[in-house]
């Protein structure tokens, strides 16, 4: 039984790019989250979504940053005309109920702007 | 602001010493978990506590939430060099499925 899936497990754009993070969910889990790591941090609630659904998206910046999870496919995170200070840990979890059961996380997406 | 607080930010000990990690919040907590994090990987799910006065244990980790459920306690038990890493608290605060994590703890065990 796989685990959360995502790639790629490192990124490099320059500034001005588009980067785009794929997360595929534990199977049967239905509800993904999005978090932000930055180095000596902790972890920052980006994004929590529903197939379909953006369920509450209030740690997303409000410009060039947008998620989305189809009905079919994997979970992605889009930063679109990237900055270096987008650089950092990008971390997605699943769970089957929301925060009512552990979330599975996956082993991150380590992007860097040049 | 920071709704989960954690305390020490960091620790280092010497192993086979005892140790104990905290996790405050101002707000009753819907749900407590414990991860662990080890460099460069994702959160390994250790514990999850949801009732007042809640405590569990897996090998030498033992996670307890008070009655008010507004604050937790980590404790590691005769630590080892593979316990090193960062704790990170995680809770629902507003029961709004919405989890936020606390600062974490970077955990240090020499020989």
């Amino acid at each position: 039984n796989a685990g959360v899936m995502q790639n790629p497990r490192h990124l490099v754009r320059r500034r001005g790019q588009e980067a785009r993070l794929r997360c595929s969910p534990m199977k049967g889990h239905s509800h993904v989250y999005w978090y932000r790591q930055l180095p000596e941090e902790g972890l920052k609630f980006m994004v929590y979504l529903q197939k379909e659904n953006i369920i509450d998206e209030s740690g997303m910046p409000k410009e060039r940053f947008s998620a989305e999870f189809p009905k079919e496919g994997p979970s992605i995170l889009r930063i679109q005309q990237v900055v270096r200070g987008d650089s950092a840990a990008y971390f997605c979890a699943s769970s089957p109920q929301g925060a009512q059961s552990p979330l599975h996380f996956g082993n991150g997406t380590r992007l860097t702007v040049t | 602001s920071q709704e989960l607080e954690q305390s020490p930010q960091s620790l280092i000990v010497q192993e086979g010493k005892n140790l104990t990690i905290n996790c405050t919040s101002s707000k009753t907590l819907y749900g407590l978990y414990w991860y662990k994090q080890k460099y460069g990987e994702g959160l390994i799910f250790l514990m999850m506590l949801q009732k007042g006065g809640e405590e569990k244990s897996h090998e030498k980790i033992t996670a307890k939430l008070d009655e008010k459920k507004q604050q937790s306690s980590l404790h590691i038990t005769a630590s080892q060099p593979s316990h090193a890493g960062i704790y990170l608290c995680g809770a629902d605060p507003d029961d709004t499925d919405k989890l936020i994590f606390g600062t974490g703890t970077r955990l240090q065990v020499f020989p």
